[in-house]
């Protein structure tokens, strides 16, 4: 069973264009994160999400919003997509000890 | 500033060989360091992690070395395969709820055969 997964795998859009990615997590942890991991593999945290509650919200761009419908879920909104979005966007997961489990990613390519 | 500075960017092992990463970190509230390996078109896995009271942990092939006072840990992959072949990345978390992982900027292995 799959622990931390995303959809979509791939997502190739124009510049401008809102999309969202969603991420579903059945670890039944409490925390949820988005992370960012540039062209040089570079992996940053974007926001993490304790019990539904935005705990970090790095510097991000206000285009992008997450939303917790429940602690299962953890969706990546992006409006206005810029060239510079582009990139892959892990989302995760972890209890209280620390470990995190990643999801396969999402691949957003903005033309 | 780059909390976790990891070293080298790339290595080039041959098959049977001894594979080292190096990071170092700053933030002395950090207290669990695990690393994560990464084949491309996946996302990270959880290789092997530790935490800062105990001085080695090893996992078959796999060994952290903890240095606490020189604030370092390193990766040992020993009898490196050609499935080793990835991206690996250390990584530093403190023990509060919600925080994330500060990653190193990984090292991509390539073992030879």
């Amino acid at each position: 069973d799959t622990a931390v997964s995303q959809t979509p795998k791939y997502l190739v859009t124009q510049m401008g264009n809102d999309k969202s990615i969603k991420c579903e997590q059945n670890l039944g942890h409490d925390t949820m994160y988005w992370y960012k991991q540039d062209s040089k593999k570079f992996l940053k945290i974007m926001f993490s999400y304790n019990n539904k509650e935005l705990i970090i919200n790095e510097t991000v761009p206000n285009r992008f919003s997450p939303k917790s419908p429940d602690k299962a879920h953890l969706n990546l909104h992006i409006n206005s997509l810029e060239l510079g979005d582009s990139a892959v966007y892990f989302c995760a997961s972890s209890q209280r000890d620390g470990v995190q489990f990643f999801g396969p990613g999402t691949r957003l390519t903005v033309l | 500033q780059q909390q976790v500075k990891q070293s080298p960017q790339s290595l080039i092992v041959q098959k049977g060989g001894i594979s080292i990463i190096n990071c170092a970190y700053e933030n002395t509230a950090f207290d669990y360091f695990p690393w994560y390996q990464q084949f491309p078109g996946k996302g990270p896995a959880l290789l092997i992690a530790i935490r800062p009271d105990v001085s080695e942990k090893k996992e078959g092939r796999f060994t952290i070395s903890f240095n606490k006072s020189a604030k370092q840990f390193s990766l040992h992959i020993m009898d490196s395969q050609p499935g080793d072949s990835a991206t690996y990345f250390c990584a530093a978390i403190t023990n509060q709820a919600g925080t994330a992982l500060i990653f190193g900027k990984g090292t991509t292995l390539s073992v030879s055969s």
